[in-house]
């Protein structure tokens, strides 16, 4: 009865590079978040999907941050031309519907962009 | 606009006594829920308790119970017989958003349970 996946579990990136961030739903779950984790900070939403569409990405920064949720396979963050600002933790939920059901989440992945 | 507020940046409490957690919140939205998640050092986050706006009784788990006081926007943990493996940050979460769909955190509490 697995969680939710998220690999990879730390990632080190130089500025510029891009950074690819995984993550697989508990089985059932059709809902997908991505939340954002500065150091001594709360978790900020950042984009909302489910199955092949993007549901609400309001709090995605504008430029360089893209998601998606292919039919088949995990959830994909992609961050383009990365930059010391980046460095945070991004944290994967799941849920099975939206409004009362609780969002799972998983471990994250550390970002670290040198 | 949706807000969390968590005002206890760190707290410490012997082991075994209870200890409460603050938690006030803004919206406007007629329907709403409230959760707290635990995240230890580790870094992952696990849920611990819900309570909707529309609930008449506090909601509680095991240990943890929520004081849910609706007048004062409060939705503070109660944590009892506080245990060393409770030392974590515990996050008060907001669901709001469009059609309830994202979470608004508050920055945390650090709780210490001291031997």
């Amino acid at each position: 009865n697995a969680g939710v996946m998220q690999n990879p579990r730390h990632l080190v990136r130089r500025r510029g590079q891009e950074a690819r961030l995984r993550c697989s739903p508990v089985k059932g779950h059709s809902h997908v978040y991505w939340y954002r984790q500065l150091p001594e900070e709360g978790l900020k939403f950042m984009v909302y999907l489910q199955k092949e569409n993007i549901i609400d990405e309001s709090g995605m920064p504008k430029e360089r941050f893209s998601a998606e949720f292919p039919k088949e396979g995990p959830s994909i963050l992609r961050i383009q031309q990365v930059v010391r600002g980046d460095s945070a933790a991004y944290f994967c939920a799941s849920s099975y519907g939206t409004g009362a059901y609780e969002q799972y989440f998983g471990p994250g992945t550390r970002l670290t962009v040198t | 606009a949706q807000k969390i507020t968590q005002t206890q940046p760190g707290m410490f409490v012997q082991e075994k006594e209870a200890v409460t957690l603050d938690c006030t919140y803004d919206t406007s939205d007629p329907s709403y829920g409230l959760f707290w998640y635990k995240q230890p050092s580790s870094g992952e986050m696990i849920f611990l308790i819900y309570q909707g706006s529309y609930d008449q009784q506090n909601a509680t788990e095991g240990r943890y119970s929520l004081n849910f006081q609706k007048a004062r926007k409060s939705a503070n943990l109660v944590i009892s017989a506080s245990q060393l493996g409770d030392s974590a940050m515990y996050f008060c979460a907001m669901r709001g958003g469009q059609a309830g769909n994202q979470f608004y955190f508050g920055t945390g509490t650090s709780l210490t349970v001291i031997p």
